[in-house]
């Protein structure tokens, strides 16, 4: 598979237990971010998406927070499942309000164990 | 419906060597981007291309290159390749309703794994 980061923070979590990734964004002025899921060997892929307009926003087992006091982005995993194993990055938009330009953070990888 | 489709998914070049790569985009999407992603570096915006036209550029230098066409599909070239370019190139095709279309979430093609030796 690919390596997409041979020494990123890492996550282990026992499957069924809640998993929380954190993020810190640079830019005071970014006003959409996104979560994205990358499995080896694939493209990332996307899981949910806040404006800075929101500080909560929930979807399928899943819950992005945003701190813009602290520039702080924080995706939350319910009942953690082997499948959700993977490189998580969070992403905010570059500089303008359109089009896409994101800025990607390191990433973490989520380690599920049995 | 397909998603972002690239080729080749793998390429070796050798130094000094030209290479192009092809993405085409969800269909409906006029906007496709392109990052380089690296062990090192991670995720990093090259370009982004809407209705043919660069929107958006990142800081890589001139040997990187892009372009459109009026099918929303795209390419981008990478000229005189030195052993820094191998890097998994990812493209993304979004939806928006007009030119000035806030951002919205990106697919992600499996991407083209470039190898320069």
């Amino acid at each position: 598979g690919e390596s997409v980061g041979l020494h990123l923070p890492t996550l282990s979590v026992q499957e069924g237990d809640n998993s929380i990734i954190n993020c810190a964004y640079s830019n005071s002025a970014s006003d959409y971010f996104i979560w994205y899921k990358q499995e080896s060997g694939k493209g990332p892929q996307f899981i949910i998406d806040i404006r800075s307009n929101m500080d909560k926003r929930q979807g399928q087992r899943v819950t992005v927070l945003l701190n813009k006091t602290v520039k702080h982005l924080s995706l939350q995993i319910a009942a953690t499942q082997p499948g959700d194993s993977a490189v998580y990055f969070c992403a905010e938009n570059g500089e303008g309000n359109y089009g896409q330009n994101f800025v990607f953070g390191p990433g973490t990888r989520l380690s599920v164990l049995p | 419906k397909a998603g972002v489709t690239q080729t080749p998914r793998y390429l070796i070049k050798t130094r000094g060597q030209q290479v192009t790569l092809s993405c085409s985009p969800i269909s409906g999407h006029r906007s496709v981007s392109w990052y380089q992603q690296t062990p090192g570096q991670g995720l990093q915006f090259l370009f982004e291309y809407f209705s043919e036209t660069q929107r958006n550029k990142g800081n890589f230098p001139g040997r990187f290159s892009g372009r459109q066409f009026s099918n929303s599909r795209s390419e981008m070239n990478v000229s005189t390749l030195e052993l820094g370019d191998s890097a998994l190139y990812l493209c993304a095709s979004s939806w928006e309703s007009g030119s000035g279309g806030l951002n919205t979430e990106a697919f992600f093609g499996q991407g083209t794994r470039l190898t320069v030796v």
